[in-house]
This record gives C-alpha cells, sequence and structure tokens, in this order.
C-alpha cells in the first residue's frame, strides 16, 4: 500500500476568505490523480481527474494544480462559502495498479 | 435516475454471524469497488470487480467475500472471520478501472 498524504487533516476557514490544502503521493509511476469532496450526510463526489504534468482544472471557485515529477496537488478554493464546508479527498493511481489509493482527506469548516 | 444504492442505511451484526451488504446501480458501469472507512483514516478497497463474474481482492480483503453475477449488483458479505467489522462501507462504480468513481450512500456496520 503506498501512502497518499494530505495536509492539513483540518481547517477552519472564515467567509469570503480563501484557502488551499495539499495532497502528496509517490511520483514514480504515476497515472491519474482524483480529488473528490465529501459533504456530510452525502456520497463523496468527483471534482477533477488530473493525468499531466501540470495540469491546472477549474470548477467554479474550486481548482486544483498537478505536478506529478514532484508529486503533490493542490486544491484551490476561492472566497469560501459555507456551502464548501465538506471533507476534501484526494486519491492516485499508478499505472500499474489501476487502483484508487485515497488520503485521509482534508475538513474544511467554512463559518459564516 | 442514475445512480448507485446501498442497502442497508444501517446493520447490526451478531458475533458469529455473516451479514450482506447490498450495492446496486443502472449507470451501465463496468466497474465496481467496495471500500471501508475508519475514523482518521482514508478509504481502503476491499473488492473490487472490473468486469461480470470477475473480482480481485484489495487491500484488507480478509473476512470479506463479493460475487459479481449481474453487471449492476455487487454484494458484499462481511463474515464472522472479520474480528473488526464496525466501519461505514461505500460502494463505488466506474466506466472502466480508473475512471471517475460514483459514490452510493454508504452502510454503516454495528456489533452488537
Amino acid at each position: 500500500i503506498l501512502n497518499v498524504e494530505q495536509s492539513p487533516q483540518s481547517l477552519h476557514v472564515q467567509e469570503g476568505d480563501s484557502t488551499n490544502f495539499t495532497c502528496s503521493f509517490p511520483s514514480s509511476n504515476f497515472y491519474a490523480l482524483h480529488w473528490y469532496r465529501w459533504e456530510t450526510a452525502k456520497s463523496p463526489e468527483a471534482l477533477f481527474v488530473m493525468t499531466l504534468n501540470g495540469d491546472e482544472k477549474k470548477k467554479g471557485r474550486i481548482s486544483a494544480t498537478l505536478n506529478t515529477k514532484e508529486g503533490y496537488s493542490y486544491l484551490y478554493i476561492k472566497g469560501s462559502q459555507p456551502e464548501d464546508s465538506a471533507t476534501y479527498l484526494c486519491a492516485f493511481i499508478l499505472f500499474s495498479w489501476g487502483k484508487l489509493q485515497f488520503g485521509a482527506g482534508t475538513q474544511v469548516v467554512v463559518t459564516p | 435516475d442514475g445512480g448507485i444504492t446501498q442497502s442497508p442505511k444501517y446493520l447490526f451484526r451478531k458475533e458469529g454471524q455473516n451479514v450482506t451488504l447490498s450495492c446496486e446501480q443502472n449507470l451501465n458501469h463496468d466497474a465496481m469497488y467496495w471500500y471501508r472507512q475508519d475514523p482518521g483514516q482514508g478509504l481502503r478497497l476491499i473488492y473490487y470487480s472490473q468486469i461480470v463474474n470477475d473480482f480481485q481482492k484489495g487491500d484488507i480483503a480478509e473476512g470479506y467475500s463479493v460475487s459479481r453475477e449481474k453487471k449492476e449488483s455487487f454484494p458484499l458479505t462481511v463474515t464472522s472471520a472479520q474480528k473488526n467489522p464496525t466501519a461505514f462501507y461505500l460502494c463505488a462504480s466506474s466506466m472502466g478501472q480508473g475512471e471517475t468513481q460514483y459514490f452510493g450512500p454508504g452502510t454503516r456496520l454495528l456489533v452488537l
């Protein structure tokens, strides 16, 4: 089992502030990185699937970048809103495995 | 209305009992997965299936069994050999292995 590290484990953000957090993964034999958002009492839902070094993806106020050479991805939330409160999971795939390895997640709490 | 359903929402297991968690999808996805979540940990893969009548062990398969007789269905049995079954179980599906996964609402298993 290869480790995916997410940091911080949790963070509190004031409404309107921007924030970002990290997903670190082994950089060799990289195939793809996924980001999911998991709101309380709901199912995890996909945000992004990223495959190329230097990839940048955006969905509304949420964006992500990918550096496969150094093995990290950042997720950014611009102008946080209470509805952004959720646990954000990243997961990566090694080409030879094809299975997602999930990190423990970053829990984001946005307070009004 | 396409999606993944899991039942029951809560399940209680007595000592020495086998219990089966249901997972059904109508997304016409080939691949299906079972994950377990424990507090403070990422999702861990129990079993996965890339196609009907085929399945593979994940990282923590001991004490669990699955079947994939139909494309839509991937039930998970928690056997009496699983000594620490209390956890939250998530089922997911995807078009193919490594692609975006779509999750069900989960089943929480508790031991009496």
